[in-house]
């Protein structure tokens, strides 16, 4: 089945900085690649996704990146801020079609003001 | 908005009690999940189903098992619980897929499971 490998465990950054998780998939045919923030006693919130069909996306302070040959993805926080402050879950699909999702260990990101 | 709520937020339990976890959402939403979450171990899937009295085995079935009888709630029960299933249960749910890709998962606020 898909395995999904995250790294780092913890990360923390000064304000300002730049913060970079990454993740790594088995599944080639995994297709489908999110990631979910999760503020510490709140429930997971997607914040960026990425589909097979595209290389990388980015939505203001954040970016996320695609390597398939490589099989590895990654999510690059830019200008951070302390309400960055949180785990940071990456996933993929399990191979095209699936309905399920394996989610990576987590990243608690900290960034010191 | 959509909204996926939890029976509880905190349930402390004795070792052996059959205990039930409800999940409702109300996006229409096909395909629902369970989740436990522990630290250091990131989300693992329990069960999930994909429609009405359908459910499919996730990667921690074990202990556990669900009922979807209505296409809103989602229950995840536990037959006899015990201590190492001391946790934070987490439901999620989402639409169809689109063109053969996910769409989001949205998840509810969890139940934090004590199990005495």
């Amino acid at each position: 089945g898909e395995n999904v490998e995250q790294h780092p465990s913890t990360l923390s950054v000064q304000e300002g900085d730049s913060a970079v998780i990454k993740c790594t998939y088995s599944d080639s045919a995994s297709n489908y690649f999110p990631w979910y923030k999760q503020e510490l006693g709140k429930r997971p919130q997607l914040i960026i996704d990425i589909r097979s069909n595209v290389g990388e996306k980015k939505d203001q302070r954040i970016a996320v990146t695609l390597n398939k040959t490589a099989k590895h993805f990654s999510l690059h926080i830019t200008e951070t801020q302390p309400e960055d402050s949180a785990v940071y879950f990456c996933a993929a699909s399990k191979g095209a079609g699936s309905y399920q999702l394996t989610f990576g260990k987590g990243t608690k990101l900290s960034v010191i003001p | 908005d959509v909204k996926v709520t939890q029976s509880s937020r905190y349930l402390v339990k004795r070792t052996g009690e059959k205990v039930f976890l409800e999940c409702v959402q109300d996006m229409d939403h096909e395909n629902m999940f369970w989740y436990r979450q522990d630290p250091g171990l990131g989300l693992r899937l329990i069960y999930f189903s994909y429609d009405v009295k359908m459910k499919e085995k996730g990667d921690i079935p074990e202990g556990y098992s669900v009922s979807r009888e209505k296409k809103e709630r989602f229950s995840l029960i536990l037959e006899s619980a015990s201590t190492n299933q001391t946790s934070m249960y987490l439901c999620a749910s989402s639409s169809g897929l689109a063109g053969g890709f996910w769409n989001e998962q949205f998840f509810g606020p969890g139940t934090r499971l004590t199990v005495l």
